[in-house]
C-alpha cells in the first residue's frame, strides 16, 4: 500500500515561471492537505481540499496560488509568476476522512528553488 | 489562531534520554502529535496522544500531556543517533487543520 506520492521531489524554476506540484493520496484516501515549510520554519496550513471540492483555503496567499482535486488524477498545487520568497518545501498529507481525528499521512514533499 | 512553540534545539550523549517539549496555546486541542523529519526527507508520524490522556507510552517513546499546563512533551528513551532529526510538535482542533511547532532539532552525540 504505496504512502502519499509527491512528485517530483526537487523542482527548479526562474522568477515568473509557473511551478506544479502533484500530490497523489495513500490508496482510499480522499482528504488532501497542503503544507508549505520555508526554511527554518515549521509547516504552515495553506489548503485543504477533497475531491472536486476545495474546503479550506485559509492559508493560501491570495494570489498566484491555486490548488485542485479533480475527480480522477492527483491534486495539483500550482503556482504562478514564482518569486525567490515562493522557494519552500511543500508537503502533501491525505487522512481517510475529515473527523478531527483522523490522523494525517504525509508525503516526502517537493523542494521548490526559484532562481 | 493556535500557537505552538518548541525550544529550538536539544543535545544529548547516546544512550540517554531525551526530553523535548511544546506548549500550545488552544485549549480544544483535541490530538496532539509528534512528529519526526529526517533531512532531507517528510514527516514520519511518530505517535500521537488523545486530550483526555495524561500519557502514552510506545516502546522507547513516551508522550505526557499536562492539560492544565497546555504542556506536551516527548520522551525518547536510550536515544540512538538515528533519533538525530527534527522532532516537530502539532496539534489539532476540530477537522484536520495541523498546526506545528517551530521543530526541534536533536543531535545525539557518541
Amino acid at each position: 500500500n504505496a504512502g502519499v506520492m509527491q512528485n517530483p521531489r526537487h523542482l527548479v524554476r526562474r522568477r515568473g515561471q509557473e511551478a506544479r506540484l502533484r500530490c497523489s493520496p495513500m490508496k482510499g484516501h480522499s482528504h488532501v492537505y497542503w503544507y508549505r515549510q520555508l526554511p527554518e520554519e515549521g509547516l504552515k496550513f495553506m489548503v485543504y481540499l477533497q475531491k472536486e471540492n476545495i474546503i479550506d483555503e485559509s492559508g493560501m496567499p491570495k494570489e498566484r496560488f491555486s490548488a485542485e482535486f479533480p475527480k480522477e488524477g492527483p491534486s495539483i498545487l500550482r503556482i504562478q509568476q514564482v518569486v525567490r520568497g515562493d522557494s519552500a518545501a511543500y508537503f502533501c498529507a491525505s487522512s481517510h476522512d475529515r473527523g478531527g481525528d483522523e490522523k494525517l499521512f504525509f508525503g516526502s514533499g517537493t523542494q521548490l528553488s526559484v532562481l | 489562531g493556535e500557537d505552538v512553540e518548541q525550544s529550538l534545539f536539544l543535545s544529548v550523549r547516546e544512550g540517554d534520554s531525551s526530553v523535548i517539549n511544546c506548549t500550545y496555546t488552544d485549549s480544544s486541542s483535541t490530538y496532539l502529535y509528534w512528529y519526526k523529519q529526517e533531512p532531507g526527507a517528510g514527516l514520519q508520524l511518530l505517535t500521537y496522544i488523545f486530550s483526555n490522556m495524561d500519557m502514552k507510552q510506545d516502546q522507547r517513546l513516551t508522550v505526557l500531556l499536562n492539560k492544565k499546563d497546555k504542556h506536551l512533551s516527548l520522551r525518547i528513551a536510550d536515544t540512538q543517533t538515528g533519533d538525530s532529526a527534527i522532532y516537530f510538535c502539532a496539534v489539532t482542533g476540530g477537522g484536520n487543520k495541523l498546526t506545528f511547532g517551530t521543530g526541534t532539532q536533536l543531535k545525539v552525540e557518541l
